[in-house]
């Protein structure tokens, strides 16, 4: 069956710091990769979508890579800040490939 | 982007009975979906609504326990019916970019609906 695996524990970095999340997938040949951040009692809000021909994205401090071999994808957020404190989902296209599967999610803490 | 509001905000209801929650778009979009998120789970993709149509639902999701309305391009329903503990969830709308015809497209998401079965 298809997984998305992204890391159960919380991630705690110090401000300043680059943060690095990490989305396994499996049974998955997606098009593309998107990440999404929601905060406490929020819907989800879209930050990155990288297509499958694509290795690397940014955008402002943010960075995003996919590795189709690998099958996974590393999302980055560079200096840090306690503002990006949330959870960060990783999500590929459903089967229909206009819904979405989602991760549960990587908290992060920056203080 | 997309403005989605969702009502109720949350709510308390018995075992038993239907909640129905209502998310309004502030454009028109062909495709809304649905989705649920369990405590300390991630977000499981319901069904797809689409106006004119009958909902496509995924695997483990029914219509005779989540029946859904797609009346027009800004509005949708999504009914939990005969309640158990077991459907206490944060239940979420969200629909695809409206400016763009590509199935590459971002979702834009409801702040979802807090429901709590007794």
């Amino acid at each position: 069956s298809q997984k998305i695996e992204q890391n159960s524990e919380a991630l705690n970095i110090q401000e300043g710091k680059t943060a690095t999340l990490t989305c396994n997938y499996t049974n998955y040949s997606p098009a593309y990769l998107q990440w999404y951040r929601q905060d406490p009692g929020r819907g989800p809000v879209f930050l990155l979508l990288i297509r499958e021909n694509e290795k690397e994205k940014r955008k402002e401090r943010l960075k995003v890579t996919f590795d189709t071999t690998l099958k996974q994808s590393l999302f980055h957020i560079t200096a840090s800040q306690p503002a990006d404190s949330a959870t960060y989902l990783c999500a590929l296209p459903s089967n229909s490939g206009y819904a979405l599967n989602f991760g549960k999610g990587t908290s992060l803490l920056v203080t | 982007s997309a403005v989605i509001s969702q009502k109720p905000s949350r709510d308390i209801c018995q075992r038993g009975t239907s909640l129905t929650i209502q998310c309004q778009v502030d454009s028109q979009v062909t495709m809304m979906f649905w989705y649920r998120q369990q405590p300390g789970q991630s977000l499981t993709l319901i069904a797809t609504a689409n106006q004119g149509s009958e909902a496509t639902y995924e695997s483990g999701f029914v219509i005779d326990k989540f029946p859904i309305s797609r009346p027009n391009l800004t509005f949708s329903t999504l009914t939990v019916s005969n309640m158990s503990p077991e459907d206490s969830s944060i239940y979420l709308c969200s629909v695809e970019d409206p400016r763009r015809g590509s199935s590459y497209n971002e979702q834009f998401f409801g702040p979802g609906t807090r429901l709590t079965v007794l």
